[in-house]
């Protein structure tokens, strides 16, 4: 169980075009996704806090306008890159809380973003 | 931000052999996580960490959460080629808080 999925696995778009990202938990509702960029042989930094019905929290030096993020149901999540650049290239992944005890998160596969 | 320091950042071995690698931080935390991330993947938990001086196993790995709450250390036993990726110490503050990431340890096995 606590299978995150995500979709596409990788996308290759133009500058200056938006891309969107989802992000699903297949077996279980998640009340919570987090969005988390890697850039290469760096660690993940969390983006934000998504939860199910209301804004999401960004972390400091993200900016929200950019980076749209939709929280619509239980089982889904979605981050849209908008207006990309080359410097959003990145390894983008994706987080659930299941809700049991103890929490833990679950990641889905990422997603690999070149913006030519 | 909150920084965990990992060492070594890497490590080159030989098959069979016993790894160790440790996670540290300067404040205090109740939860501590380890993963490991093969390329191209999203990170995997390996063992979680909730006590104090907590010992816990799985498998051949093997964490230790730090009696000051400010460290742990990851081994893995016997290693095999599979072992090979990035392992990650993760921090959470809270059930179902965000994560920190460590800087990672990237472990290359030679068969």
């Amino acid at each position: 169980g606590a299978v995150v999925s995500q979709h596409p696995s990788r996308v290759i778009c133009k500058s200056g075009t938006s891309v969107k990202i989802e992000c699903r938990s297949l077996d279980f509702q998640a009340t919570t996704m987090f969005w988390y960029r890697q850039f290469p042989k760096k660690s993940l930094m969390l983006m934000a806090t998504s939860n199910e019905g209301s804004k999401a929290t960004y972390e400091q030096g993200v900016e929200k306008d950019k980076f749209l993020i939709n929280h619509a149901s239980l089982t889904l999540s979605t981050l849209t890159v908008t207006s990309a650049h080359p410097e959003d290239s990145s390894f983008y992944i994706c987080s659930a809380v299941t809700g049991r005890q103890p929490d833990t998160q679950y990641f889905g596969p990422g997603t690999r973003l070149t913006v030519l | 931000g909150q920084q965990l320091n990992q060492s070594p950042q890497s490590m080159f071995i030989q098959e069979g052999e016993d790894v160790s690698m440790n996670c540290t931080s300067s404040s205090i935390f109740n939860t501590w996580l380890w993963y490991k991330q093969d390329p191209g993947e999203g990170p995997v938990l390996l063992i979680a960490l909730y006590k104090a001086g907590e010992l816990t196993s799985n498998g051949r790995l093997t964490a230790q959460f730090g009696i000051t709450r400010k460290d742990s250390f990851l081994n893995i036993s016997a290693s095999i080629p599979s072992d090979v990726g990035i392992y990650f110490c993760a921090i959470s503050s809270g059930s179902g808080d965000k994560l920190t990431f460590g800087t990672g340890t990237r472990l290359a096995v030679r068969p």
